[in-house]
């Protein structure tokens, strides 16, 4: 069965930073390009990131570019979002994924707030 | 950035009601559309890819159909479970964007 756990969540100041992560068992992580996706609260969904399985590309919405970074361990299964300078419209529940989102985690809520 | 017009936002059904969302995109983007459905509190559930393949699991009164810039995500005989939120995704080209999301509820 693939699981995909995220976490790392929580409430954070605006300016500040978090980083989150994602392990992955039940799939060959290495085979896999992976997504970040987010849905702030009683809205849509809302695509970030991407990265390629061995890491050497990734793409992101203009919202979160030079904020945010992808990143991924295939060593560990794990896959990560480094978030810098967060602002109050990052507050969202956020959720890793494979990356045409077959497999999903169950989300990790990140709150900006003073 | 491609943008993905959805509609209607919500609409009431009952049970065994046939049900059309449908996705409008602002450019070609081939078959590389998938549908999601997501209730409350829980993650997104992939129910079409390619826009008109059927994940596995996902029951037959499920379908997709569309190319290039109009999609639908059709349910033939609304279930009591069904009811829920759908969203279309394109992942033609980067950024990768949602519809604004349909949300079926009970008539």
């Amino acid at each position: 069965e693939v699981q995909l756990v995220e976490s790392g969540g929580g409430l954070v100041q605006p300016g500040g930073s978090l980083r989150l992560s994602c392990a992955a068992s039940g799939l060959t992580f290495s085979s896999y390009w992976m997504s970040w996706l987010r849905q702030a609260p009683g809205k849509g969904l809302e695509w970030v990131a991407n990265i390629k399985r061995d890491g050497s590309e990734e793409y992101y919405v203009d919202s979160v570019k030079g904020r945010f970074t992808i990143s991924r361990d295939n060593a560990k299964n794990s896959l990560y979002l480094q978030m810098n300078s967060l602002r109050a419209e990052d507050t969202a529940v956020y959720y890793c994924a494979t990356k045409y989102f077959e497999y999903w985690g169950q989300g990790t809520l990140v709150t900006v707030s003073s | 950035d491609i943008q993905m017009t959805q509609s209607p936002s919500s609409l009431s059904a009952s049970v065994g009601d046939r049900v059309t969302i449908t996705c409008r995109a602002s450019q070609d983007i081939r078959n590389d559309l998938g549908w999601y459905q997501q209730k409350p509190g829980k993650a997104p559930k992939r129910l079409i890819y390619a826009a008109s393949s059927l994940q596995s699991g996902v029951p037959s009164r499920f379908s997709g159909s569309g190319s290039g810039t109009e999609f639908t995500l059709t349910i033939s005989s609304l279930q009591p479970e069904d009811f829920a939120t759908y969203y279309c995704l394109q992942h033609n080209d980067y950024p990768w964007t949602f519809g604004q999301g349909t949300k079926v509820e009970i008539k």
